[in-house]
């Protein structure tokens, strides 16, 4: 079965950082480019990061430039999100998404993941 | 970055009528643009890639049709399952981009 799994999310004061996970189950991992979505509660969806099959190239949003960073780790078919100088506007349920297909990185994304949600407060 | 524009915000319709959701981009995107169908609570679920692309174990009575700036989602005929929020998004340049979403509800 085709899956993704997120974790890590939590609540996180403004400022600190956050890992988020994402375990990736059913397919050949390293073959695919992966994303990050978010949703603020009640919101619509926001793009956030894409890292390429090998994880030698990454894009991010503006919103996040510079204060995430997306990797992965084919070995363990793990995807992670790595959240620097949180900010309350970060506040959001993460989810990780698989491209649809192996030869393109900026595809539709046919597998999501259940979602971490992250809480940046005080 | 490509701004990408949902018509209506929100829907109301029976079960049994037909649907159609616009999405229109603020430049070409050629025919890289995907819709999603969200319930509350869950993740999104793709239903069309490549504008026009039934995802597999979609029903066959969601239709995508367009290119360029301007495309469509069309329920043929609307079942109770299919009462959920739908997202356009395209794929054609990073940053990717969603549409602001179309809630559909039972009238």
């Amino acid at each position: 079965q085709v899956q993704l799994v997120e974790s890590g999310g939590g609540v996180v004061q403004p400022g600190r950082s956050l890992r988020l996970s994402c375990e990736a189950s059913g397919f050949t991992f390293s073959n695919f480019g992966m994303h990050w979505v978010r949703q603020a509660p009640g919101e619509g969806l926001e793009w956030m990061a894409v890292i390429s099959f090998q994880g030698t190239n990454a894009y991010y949003g503006d919103s996040v430039k510079g204060r995430f960073t997306i990797s992965r780790d084919n070995s363990k078919n793990t995807l992670y999100l790595q959240m620097n100088s949180l900010r309350p506007e970060d506040t959001a349920m993460y989810y990780c998404a698989k491209v649809r297909d192996s030869s393109s990185w900026n595809e539709a994304f046919d597998i999501w993941g259940q979602g971490t949600m992250v809480t940046v407060s005080s | 970055d490509i701004q990408m524009t949902q018509s209506p915000s929100s829907v109301s319709a029976a079960v049994g009528d037909r649907v159609t959701i616009t999405c229109r981009a603020s430049q070409d995107i050629s025919s890289w643009l995907a819709w999603y169908q969200q319930k509350p609570g869950k993740a999104p679920k793709l239903l069309m890639y490549a504008a026009s692309s039934l995802q597999s174990g979609v029903p066959s009575r969601f239709r995508g049709s367009g290119s360029g700036t301007d495309f469509t989602l069309t329920i043929s005929s609307l079942q109770p399952e299919d009462f959920a929020t739908y997202y356009c998004q395209q794929a054609n340049s990073f940053p990717i981009t969603f549409g602001q979403g179309t809630r559909l509800e039972i009238k």
